[in-house]
Order: structure tokens, then C-alpha cells, then sequence
């Protein structure tokens, strides 16, 4: 069955801790994404990876980090250094094929991450 | 600058009604259009999209969309609400390069 699955579905940190959210995807798909969400903000772009071993930053990408390491994967870490890191994270991936019809992006369930 | 507005934050229908939600974008071309639904706690789903030629795109769910070059706009509509598609709402748009911008939502109620 394809698609992207992102673990855990719920996930709770002490202040102060670094955690990394999975991000996985079969659809051999080379972009995939990270999205924070917080009510009434839609979705920001934390970082965004075009193919193994590259990455760029987001808007928001201060206090995280990412790895492609590869091409199925893509974790996003959220580090001490986060000021307000409970939020609602979410992954995609981007097909761009070979025509632009084809050029969309597919989400994961998401992750929810409260820090206590 | 870049940017994707949706003007309603909650809207409120009774079912059977029609719905329209309405995005605007800010910018000098035209650029790649989606909408996408989410159910609470959950990951985003696709409902349509605009890249060129018809400007009244078909998507899933019984709902349509409708590009107006002039307007800057595509709003979603479907004729007819069901009680299933209570959810949140979201229009993003691909201007160019590799980012997507996603208005902020607008939250759908449907009342019996």
C-alpha cells in the first residue's frame, strides 16, 4: 500500500529535550516537505528537500534540523532551541513526474508534539 | 509579494445548501492552484487542482473549482452539502520554484 506514514501519531517531550519526528514515504517520490500547523495559522514550511543528500530552509526553520540521507526518508528534528515547539507537524511529498498535471503534493497523518 | 488569502475563517451551512469558499492569490502570473481537506487530526487530502487550459476544474467529493485570471481567485464550490463534509479547508498555491503557499483555512460547519 503506498504512501507516507509519519510515527508516532502523538508525541510528548519534557522542555529542554530534542526529538525527531519519522517521516517516511514508497512513492518514490524525490521532494518531500515539513509543515508546522497551529490554529488559525494554516501551514508553514519548516524545511523542504528536492533530493537525497540537499536540503533548503523554510520560513520557519530556526530550532529544527532535517536529514535526506535517503530518498524514502525524512526526519525532522525539533531541538532545545525551539521556543514554542507544541504544534501539529505534518509531511509531504512532492511528485513532480514528467508533466505538470502530475505536479502535486501528498501528506502524511501528521504528528502531534506537546512539550510539557 | 507572494501570498494566499482565504477571506472566510468559519463558515457555517445547512445540509443540502450550496458552499462556496473563496481563496484570492497575490501575484504577476499565474501560478499552480490546489485545494485540500482536512478532517480534525488528520493529514491533508487533495480535492483538486489548476495548472492551465479549463478554467472549471472537477475534483473529488463532488467538488469544483473555478480559476478567474482577472479576480485573481479560485474558489471551491459543490452544489450540494453533505454532513460528511464538515472540515477545514485549505487552498495553497505553487508560484514558482519548489515552496507551496497555504492560505490560513476556512473552517466548514454543517448543520442537519
Amino acid at each position: 500500500d503506498g504512501g507516507i506514514t509519519q510515527s508516532p501519531k502523538y508525541l510528548f517531550r519534557k522542555e529542554g529535550q530534542n526529538v525527531t519526528l519519522s517521516c517516511e514515504q514508497n512513492l518514490n517520490h524525490d521532494a518531500m516537505y515539513w509543515y508546522r500547523q497551529d490554529p488559525g495559522q494554516g501551514l508553514r514550511l519548516i524545511y523542504y528537500s528536492q533530493i537525497v543528500n540537499d536540503f533548503q530552509k523554510g520560513d520557519i526553520a530556526e530550532g529544527y534540523s532535517v536529514s535526506r540521507e535517503k530518498k524514502e526518508s525524512f526526519p525532522l528534528t525539533v531541538t532545545s532551541a525551539q521556543k514554542n515547539p507544541t504544534a501539529f507537524y505534518l509531511c509531504a511529498s512532492r511528485n513532480r513526474g514528467t508533466t505538470t498535471s502530475t505536479d502535486t503534493q501528498y501528506f502524511g497523518p501528521g504528528t502531534r508534539l506537546t512539550v510539557l | 509579494a507572494q501570498s494566499v488569502t482565504q477571506p472566510d475563517i468559519h463558515i457555517t451551512v445547512s445540509e443540502g445548501a450550496s458552499l462556496e469558499l473563496r481563496c484570492n492569490y497575490s501575484y504577476g502570473a499565474t501560478p499552480y492552484l490546489f485545494w485540500y481537506v482536512q478532517s480534525p487530526g488528520q493529514g491533508l487530502q487533495l480535492l483538486l487542482k489548476y495548472f492551465s487550459g479549463d478554467t472549471l476544474v472537477q475534483g473529488i467529493k463532488g467538488f469544483e473549482a473555478e480559476f478567474k485570471r482577472s479576480q485573481s481567485s479560485f474558489n471551491l464550490r459543490k452544489p450540494s452539502v453533505h454532513w460528511s463534509d464538515a472540515a477545514e479547508y485549505f487552498c495553497a498555491v505553487l508560484f514558482t520554484g519548489n515552496q507551496f503557499y497555504f492560505g490560513t483555512g476556512t473552517s466548514l460547519t454543517v448543520i442537519p
